[in-house]
C-alpha cells in the first residue's frame, strides 16, 4: 500500500503561469486535506476535501487558487497566474476518516 | 483565539543525551493533540495522537505527556539519535470545527 503520492516533488515556474499540483491519496482514504508551507513558517490549512466535494475551503485565497478530488483520479491544487509570494512547499495529506493524517512529500513550487 | 505556541525554537543536543520540547495551546474546545516529525524536504509523519483523557503516551523513545488543565503538551526525546534531527510539529484539533491548528515547530538538531 503505497504512501501518499504528491507529484511533481519540484515544480518551477514564472510569474504569470499556471501551476498544477497533484496528490493521489493512500488506497481506501477518500478524505484528502492540501497545506501549504511557508520558509520558517508553520504549516497552513488550505483545503479539505472529499470525493468530488469540497467541505471547506476557508484556508483557500479567496482568487487564483482552486481544489478538486474528482471520482476518478488525484486530488489536484490548482494556482492561476502564480506570483512570487505562492512559492512554498504544498502538502497533501490524506485519511480514511477525518482522523490520523498521512502526509505525502510534499510539493515545492518555485516562481521565478 | 486558537493558537498553538512551540518552543524552543530550535534545540541543539549531543548524540545520546535527553531533550524535551513544549507545547502550549489555547484551542477550544480540544478533540486531541498530535505530534509529528518532519525531517528535511519531507511531509509530517504522526508520533503520537492524545485525546483529552490521556496522559502520556509513548512511540519507541518519543514520549508525549498532555495536561489538559494547563492546556500544555510536552515531547520527550530519550537516548538521541543522529536520525531525531528533524522539526517537531505540534497539531491541535478543535473538537467544534474539527480544524487542525499548527504549531510553528521546534527544529532539533542532534550532533555527534
Amino acid at each position: 500500500n503505497a504512501g501518499v503520492m504528491q507529484n511533481p516533488r519540484h515544480l518551477v515556474r514564472r510569474r504569470g503561469q499556471e501551476a498544477r499540483l497533484r496528490c493521489s491519496p493512500m488506497k481506501g482514504h477518500s478524505h484528502v486535506y492540501w497545506y501549504r508551507q511557508l520558509p520558517e513558517e508553520g504549516l497552513k490549512f488550505m483545503v479539505y476535501l472529499q470525493k468530488e466535494n469540497i467541505i471547506d475551503e476557508s484556508g483557500m485565497p479567496k482568487e487564483r487558487f482552486s481544489a478538486e478530488f474528482p471520482k476518478e483520479g488525484p486530488s489536484i491544487l490548482r494556482i492561476q497566474q502564480v506570483v512570487r509570494g505562492d512559492s512554498a512547499a504544498y502538502f497533501c495529506a490524506s485519511s480514511p476518516n477525518q482522523g490520523r493524517l498521512f502526509f505525502g512529500s510534499g510539493t515545492q513550487l518555485s516562481v521565478l | 483565539k486558537n493558537q498553538v505556541e512551540q518552543s524552543p525554537q530550535s534545540l541543539i543536543i549531543l548524540e545520546g543525551k535527553n531533550c524535551t520540547l513544549q507545547c502550549n495551546y489555547t484551542v477550544s474546545p480540544f478533540s486531541n493533540l498530535r505530534w509529528y516529525k518532519q525531517d528535511t524536504g519531507r511531509g509530517p509523519v504522526s508520533l503520537t495522537i492524545m485525546t483529552f483523557s490521556e496522559n502520556t503516551k509513548s512511540n519507541g523513545r518519543y514520549t508525549a505527556t498532555l495536561d489538559a488543565d494547563t492546556k500544555q503538551s510536552s515531547l520527550h526525546i530519550t537516548a538521541s539519535q543522529l536520525s531525531d534531527s528533524a522539526s517537531y510539529i505540534c497539531v491541535v484539533s478543535n473538537s467544534n470545527t474539527g480544524k487542525l491548528i499548527f504549531g510553528q515547530g521546534t527544529t532539533l538538531q542532534v550532533k555527534p
